[in-house]
């Protein structure tokens, strides 16, 4: 049964800060993982999706990175802002599947 | 723009009440999705519809029932909701040829 886990589940960071979060999955024959951001009381906005066969995705300040063979993702954040602050959840879709499981999340706050 | 709109962002009902939410797409995607969102426990699938009529039971369907009789609408049904049914429901779309969710705004329920 597949099982995504980010860690941490909250990080405190100064503005302009470069930094890493963390997704890691049990199974890795996946289809494809996506990383989101959800603001307080809100939806999920769609970041990045990366396709199994892709190594990485990037969009802006944001760059997210795939290894498989470890069950690993990561979401680089560039020159943190005060704006960034949010919480992050990546999801994974495994092969033969319908269903995406999601992590927990990172709550990301930069302070100003 | 992908547009997902939820009928309500706050609801508040009593315990036995029969309660619809609404979740309607202009994408003309084939797949919907109903989540439950609790703290520590991340996204929960409820529901999932790939097609008009057509349903899948999630990971936690119990207490729950849907309807899906336009492509663009998907109403997750509580027949007689319950005070451990409060949570933020969260309805998602995807289509054949694309990958990525998206998500609406959420319907924030409580149940007294």
């Amino acid at each position: 049964k597949q099982e995504v886990t980010q860690i941490p589940a909250a990080l405190s960071v100064p503005e302009g800060e470069n930094l890493v979060l963390n997704c890691s999955f049990t199974d890795s024959a996946i289809y494809n993982l996506q990383w989101f951001r959800q603001d307080p009381g809100k939806g999920l906005t769609s970041l990045l999706l990366i396709q199994s066969s892709q190594r990485e995705q990037t969009s802006g300040r944001l760059n997210a990175s795939l290894d498989k063979s470890s069950g690993r993702s990561t979401l680089y954040i560039a020159a943190s802002q005060p704006g960034d602050s949010a919480t992050y959840l990546c999801a994974v879709l495994t092969s033969g599947t319908y269903k995406y499981i999601f992590g927990t999340g990172t709550r990301l706050k930069v302070l100003a | 723009d992908v547009k997902v709109t939820q009928s309500s962002r706050y609801l508040v009902k009593r315990t036995g009440e029969k309660v619809f939410l609404e979740c309607v797409q202009d994408m003309d995607h084939e797949n919907m999705f109903w989540y439950r969102q609790d703290p520590g426990l991340g996204l929960r699938l409820i529901y999932f519809s790939y097609d008009v009529k057509m349903k899948e039971k999630g990971d936690i369907p119990e207490g729950y029932s849907v309807s899906r009789e336009k492509k663009e609408r998907f109403s997750l049904i509580l027949e007689s909701a319950s005070t451990n049914q409060t949570s933020m429901y969260l309805c998602a779309i995807k289509g054949q040829a694309t990958d990525t969710q998206y998500f609406g705004p959420g319907t924030r329920l409580t149940v007294l």
